[in-house]
């Protein structure tokens, strides 16, 4: 079967930099891409990755390495507003988007 | 601005009384979807719709219909609902199925709660 495996919660503390891991098994393999999401709202597009690096976008940034099955998403000068939970998905041979079940991450002052 | 709208945001029903949630998009993308997401669980997709043609997942239960009477309206009805149906009802949209990053914009979703 497909899974997505994400730690289900992590903390860390303002203005520090926290690392979310994602691995992955999947029929195959089109894209991975993370979203956020704040408690009761739906999730928004952070980033996408469909080859092996890094992409950076401001104090977000996120690795895949497509050999190893994994990727994760670096959060740098974390502020308050950050604290939500972080799904990672990918997109399989068939287009279809595999999700994770969330990484809620609790940030404390 | 162009946007995801889902109404209601909070639906209250009883046990079996059917209930109906509505998506409309200003992004003129061709592909909605429908998600059920239960609380520190991934999305679930129910079904899409790649323009008209409408996509059902093997699992989704028959309890569960959509509509998309036009490009901007998409409707799920919930015929019976039962305890177990309670979730978030995420709708999203995308501009295609396949290409690139295709990200999915969602609507705020609505919040189903069955008595």
């Amino acid at each position: 079967g497909q899974n997505i495996d994400q730690p289900t919660e992590m903390t860390a503390t303002e203005g520090a930099i926290v690392q979310i891991n994602c691995t992955y098994q999947t029929s195959g393999f089109n894209g991975l891409f993370w979203y956020q999401q704040h408690a009761g709202e739906a999730p928004t597009f952070l980033s996408y990755n469909v080859l092996d690096g890094l992409e950076e976008k401001g104090r977000f940034s996120s690795f895949l390495s497509r050999s190893k099955g994994y990727s994760y998403l670096l959060l740098k000068e974390l502020q308050m507003k950050d604290s939500a939970s972080y799904l990672c998905a990918v997109r399989d041979s068939n287009y279809q988007l595999i999700w994770g079940a969330g990484t809620k991450l609790i940030i404390k002052p | 601005d162009a946007m995801v709208i889902q109404n209601p945001r909070y639906q209250v029903t009883q046990f079996g009384k059917p209930v109906t949630l509505s998506c409309s998009q200003t992004l003129n993308h061709n592909v909605m979807y429908w998600y059920q997401q239960k609380s520190s669980q991934a999305p679930k997709l129910l079904f899409h719709y790649y323009d008209k043609d409408f996509n059902n997942e093997a699992d989704t239960p028959d309890n569960f219909q959509s509509r998309r009477p036009n490009t901007s309206f998409c409707f799920l009805d919930i015929r019976s609902p039962g305890l177990g149906d309670a979730a978030m009802y995420l709708c999203a949209t995308s501009g295609d199925r396949v290409t690139g990053a295709n990200v999915l914009t969602f609507g705020a979703g609505s919040r189903l709660t069955v008595l």
